[in-house]
C-alpha cells in the first residue's frame, strides 16, 4: 500500500516562497513528482525528484529525503497565478502512480 | 503535443446504469490510468493498464471495470451506476519506461449519478 499526505491548505503573499511538504509510506518507491492543477483544469507535471535532493526549475524547486521518507515543493516569488491545487504522486512500481491528498494554494496580494 | 481525450466533460446517468467513460490517446504510450478526484481526497488510483488487455486494480476498484482492446484506447465502465460514484473523473496517460515518466491528463468527465 501507499499514503501520499500533503496539508490540505496554504496561503501566502505575493512575491513571497512557500512550502509544500509531502510525507509518505509506499511498499515501493521510485520516485517523488509534482503536479499542479488549476480549477476546472487537468493536472499538469512540475518536477521529479529520483534521488535525494533539490531539483531546481525556473521559480520551482523540489526536494527529497528519502530517508525522512519526505519530500517538498518550494515556490518562489508568487505569483497570484500560481493559486492552484499542487499534488505529490508516487510510483510503487514501473507502471503505476498514486497522488497526495493535494494542497490548495492560495496567493494573496 | 500529447493528447488526451476524455468523450464527455459532464454526463448525467441514473442509478443502476451501465456506465462507459472513453479516453483516448494519441502518443503511442503503454500506461494508462484512471482515476476519480473528490474534495480533499486528492486523485485516487481506480485502474491502471500498462498494455494492450493488461490491466491492475488501484486503490479504489470496487464498482468498476476497464477494458482496453487497443493501445491508444482506455476505457472506465461502471457497472451498476451508484450515487456515490458521483465524482470527477481524469484519465491519464504515461510512457511504460523509466522513473521520470510525466503522466499527461486529459480533461475530466463530470458525471453525476442521480
Amino acid at each position: 500500500g501507499q499514503s501520499l499526505e500533503q496539508p490540505s491548505e496554504v496561503t501566502a503573499v505575493e512575491g513571497a516562497i512557500v512550502q509544500i511538504n509531502c510525507t509518505y509510506q509506499t511498499s515501493g518507491f521510485y520516485g517523488l513528482s509534482w503536479y499542479q492543477q488549476h480549477d476546472g483544469g487537468a493536472p499538469t507535471f512540475l518536477s521529479y525528484n529520483g534521488l535525494d535532493g533539490l531539483e531546481e526549475t525556473g521559480r520551482f524547486s523540489s526536494f527529497l529525503s528519502r530517508s525522512d521518507s519526505y519530500g517538498y515543493l518550494l515556490l518562489q516569488e508568487l505569483q497570484m497565478k500560481d493559486s492552484a491545487s499542487y499534488f505529490c504522486a508516487s510510483r510503487t512500481g514501473a507502471n503505476n502512480l498514486f497522488f497526495g491528498t493535494g494542497t490548495r494554494l492560495t496567493v494573496i496580494p | 503535443d500529447v493528447k488526451v481525450t476524455q468523450s464527455s466533460r459532464y454526463l448525467v446517468k441514473r442509478t443502476g446504469e451501465k456506465v462507459f467513460l472513453e479516453c483516448v490517446q494519441d502518443m503511442d504510450h503503454e500506461n494508462m490510468f484512471w482515476y476519480r478526484q473528490d474534495p480533499g481526497l486528492g486523485l485516487r488510483l481506480i485502474y491502471f493498464s500498462y498494455d494492450v488487455k493488461m490491466k491492475e486494480k488501484g486503490d479504489i476498484p470496487e464498482g468498476y471495470s476497464v477494458s482496453r482492446e487497443k493501445k491508444e484506447r482506455f476505457s472506465l465502465i461502471l457497472e451498476s451506476a451508484s450515487t456515490n460514484q458521483t465524482s470527477m473523473y481524469l484519465c491519464a496517460s504515461s510512457l511504460g519506461v523509466g522513473m521520470n515518466t510525466e503522466a499527461f491528463f486529459g480533461q475530466g468527465t463530470r458525471l453525476t449519478v442521480v
